[in-house]
């Protein structure tokens, strides 16, 4: 089945206690994207990557980092949470089909991190 | 800025109602995407709409836009309490490099 899968769906964590937020996807996407979803907000996106070694940041990226070794995988990694970053993350692929457009992302099912 | 705002925020209608939901947006755009949310879930693609397009239909769903209005619409005919989920438009737009603007989102529920 066709799938982003991300790992952990619940998590909570104390202020400055490094962690990472795995994102997989078996569909062979090129573009993979994190975003934060808040009440009021929508979704903004954090960091995107266009394929293995190419990551660029999007509209909220302090305090986070992303490596993108694999093509299927794209940890989101926070090396110290502080309570303002208490949200729901998605992270989201898509193929490449037209050059400079956006194509349909495929979601994963949010990750929901609490920091005290 | 967010690029799209959709409006209005929360829509509550009977099964079988038709639901619209709108989406403005504040510079051009490639295409602009419509997605489902329920509740505390991954959005879901519903349907993409070209800038060169002016309407589109999948199923029960129909999407129009109007560029010299810069808006865009979302009609589900017919609807059915699993419909019930937040609506997001999403804008492709021009130079805004690989990323996917989301608006706040549209609430709709259909009560039985």
């Amino acid at each position: 089945e066709a799938q982003v899968t991300q790992n952990p769906r619940y998590l909570i964590t104390v202020t400055g206690k490094k962690l990472t937020v795995t994102c997989s996807q078996n569909m062979n996407h090129e573009y993979m994207s994190w975003y934060r979803q808040d009440p009021g907000l929508g979704l903004r996106q954090i960091y995107y990557s266009m394929n293995v070694e190419v990551t660029d940041k999007g509209d909220v990226p302090e305090g986070y980092k992303v490596s993108r070794k694999e093509k299927r995988n794209f940890p989101l990694i926070l090396e110290s949470p502080s309570p303002n970053q208490t949200s729901l993350y998605f992270c989201a692929s898509s193929p490449i089909l037209y050059p400079g457009q956006n194509s349909p992302l495929h979601f994963g099912n949010g990750t929901r991190l609490t920091v005290t | 800025s967010q690029q799209g705002e959709e409006d209005p925020q929360a829509l509550s209608i009977q099964e079988g109602e038709n639901a619209t939901m709108n989406c403005s947006y504040k510079t051009s755009i490639n295409n602009l995407q419509w997605y489902r949310q329920n509740s505390g879930r991954g959005l879901v693609h519903l349907i993409l709409i070209r800038s060169n397009e002016r309407e589109k239909h999948s199923g029960r769903l129909r999407v129009t836009l109007d560029t010299s209005k810069k808006s865009s619409s979302l009609l589900i005919t017919a609807s059915r309490a699993a419909d019930t989920a937040s609506y997001f438009c999403a804008t492709d737009f021009t130079g805004g490099g690989n990323k996917l603007t989301f608006g706040t989102g549209t609430q709709l529920k259909v009560e039985l």
